[in-house]
């Protein structure tokens, strides 16, 4: 089925572990996003890319970097983790146009012991 | 200043009976798109529907309905006949044409509990 697909779906990381989120989507869309949502709150953007090869900070992008080197993927990385990363990671994908919505994908639930 | 602010925490609604969850928002572009999602208990973010900012008619789709005032910047959902899988958490969004990345800004969230 056409869609987005990231893996994991749960990680559990110790205090300062590194580790990455991989997203990965078949639609040809040219956009894609990283957000966090904490809980009983909203999403909150964390990086996204306009195309391959390129990124750019969104709203709380600190401890995290991501890469865009194929059109279809987007990686999300957390270098030393922090118990304040302990969150669910969702990935979108889109066209550019206003008036097209995200395919989101299913999320991932990460803890940060 | 927030882009999108949904007032209502959380919301009880009898089944069989509408219910409106409140959203407004403000941006400078004349060009933006506004969107409501629904996230059940499973976690997963579901699209509802639609609304553009030249859009003249109110968005329908199926049992919801976007009721698109513009001149008071709000876009509230309307839930016709609330049914007990109706219980979730539903997000506004904004899409603005003006940000680079186009990319949509979530409002926090209104728990939506349907009773029986």
């Amino acid at each position: 089925n056409a869609g987005v697909t990231q893996t994991p779906k749960f990680r559990v990381l110790k205090t300062g572990q590194s580790m990455t989120l991989l997203c990965a989507q078949d639609m040809n869309h040219e956009y894609m996003y990283w957000y966090r949502q904490d809980p009983g709150m909203g999403l909150r953007l964390i990086h996204y890319s306009v195309g391959e090869g390129t990124t750019a900070k969104g709203e709380v992008p600190d401890g995290y970097n991501v890469s865009r080197l194929k059109k279809q993927n987007f990686l999300l990385g957390l270098e030393s983790a922090a118990p304040s990363q302990t969150s669910v990671y969702f990935c979108a994908s889109s066209y550019s146009t206003v008036g097209y919505g995200y395919t989101f994908g299913s999320g991932t639930r990460l803890t940060v012991v | 200043a927030q882009k999108i602010t949904q007032t209502q925490p959380g919301m009880f609604v009898q089944e069989k009976e509408a219910v409106t969850l409140d959203c407004t928002y403000d941006t400078s572009d004349q060009s933006y798109g506004l969107f409501w999602y629904k996230q059940p208990s499973s976690g997963e973010m579901i699209f509802l529907i639609y609304q553009g900012s030249y859009d003249e008619q109110n968005a329908t789709e199926g049992r919801y309905s976007l009721n698109f005032q513009k001149a008071r910047k709000s876009a509230n959902l309307v839930i016709s006949a609330s049914q007990l899988g109706d219980s979730a958490m539903y997000f506004c969004a904004m899409r603005e044409g003006g940000d680079a990345g186009n990319m949509l800004t979530f409002g926090g969230g209104t728990r939506l509990m349907v009773k029986p």
